[in-house]
């Protein structure tokens, strides 16, 4: 069936280190991809977003890289900071061309990061 | 802060009983999303609703149900709770389902639901 799934549920990474979060697809008809952080007893927050006719963007110590010929997209954090200790989660979004009238938005797992000092 | 508001923070309730979780999305939203997370697992989407109608719906049990009112606020009503029902429940809003392929969801900080 289709699915978003991540590859590692706990990733543990030093302080200062570049962080490499993954996530696998399954729906070839997604058309944009988010990146969510979820700090402890809080909501997902907003971090990156790249669309379909993109193979990279790069935020704020952040970049989303897309493979579309393996149905892949990775998240790096560069210089991981305690701060960034959280859940991320990637989700897919098919466009409402693609799925019956409206966006459907699909989650991921989740990768919990910890951030050693 | 995202702009969307939830109620109560958290709620600690009975089995059997029946609760409400109100929403407030951010201004200028028109779609709102209910989720549930329970501990240390995904976003599970339960329904979505666009300017007071009734979008999508995902894995919601029959025993839920949910409503966008014309102020565009939301409710989830969540009726002979069960032990397993206890969870953190997300509401999200963005403007609009077909918003082109950039409808970014904000979410609230969230309702920890207790059922004893």
């Amino acid at each position: 069936g289709e699915s978003v799934g991540l590859h590692l549920p706990t990733l543990s990474v030093q302080e200062g280190d570049n962080s490499i979060i993954n996530c696998a697809y399954s729906n070839s008809a997604s058309d944009y991809f988010i990146w969510y952080k979820q700090e402890s007893g809080k909501g997902p927050q907003f971090i990156i977003d790249i669309r379909s006719n993109m193979d990279k963007r790069q935020g704020q110590r952040v970049t989303v890289l897309l493979n579309k010929t393996v149905k892949h997209l990775s998240l790096q954090i560069a210089a991981t900071q305690p701060g960034d200790s959280a859940v991320y989660f990637c989700a897919e979004n098919i466009a409402p061309g693609r799925s019956g009238g409206y966006q459907k938005v699909t989650f991921g797992t989740g990768t919990k990061l910890q951030v050693i000092p | 802060d995202s702009g969307v508001t939830q109620t109560p923070k958290h709620l600690i309730t009975a089995t059997g009983q029946r609760v409400t979780l109100r929403c407030s999305p951010r201004s200028g939203d028109l779609s709102v999303y209910w989720y549930q997370q329970s501990l240390d697992q995904g976003l599970q989407f339960l329904i979505q609703y666009y300017n007071g109608e009734e979008r999508a719906k995902g894995n919601i049990l029959e025993r839920f149900s949910a409503q966008q009112f014309p102020d565009l606020h939301s409710e989830l009503n969540l009726s002979s709770l069960e032990l397993g029902d206890s969870a953190l429940y997300f509401c999200a809003s963005s403007v609009a389902p077909w918003a082109g392929t950039t409808d970014t969801q904000y979410f609230g900080p969230g309702t920890r639901l207790t059922v004893l």
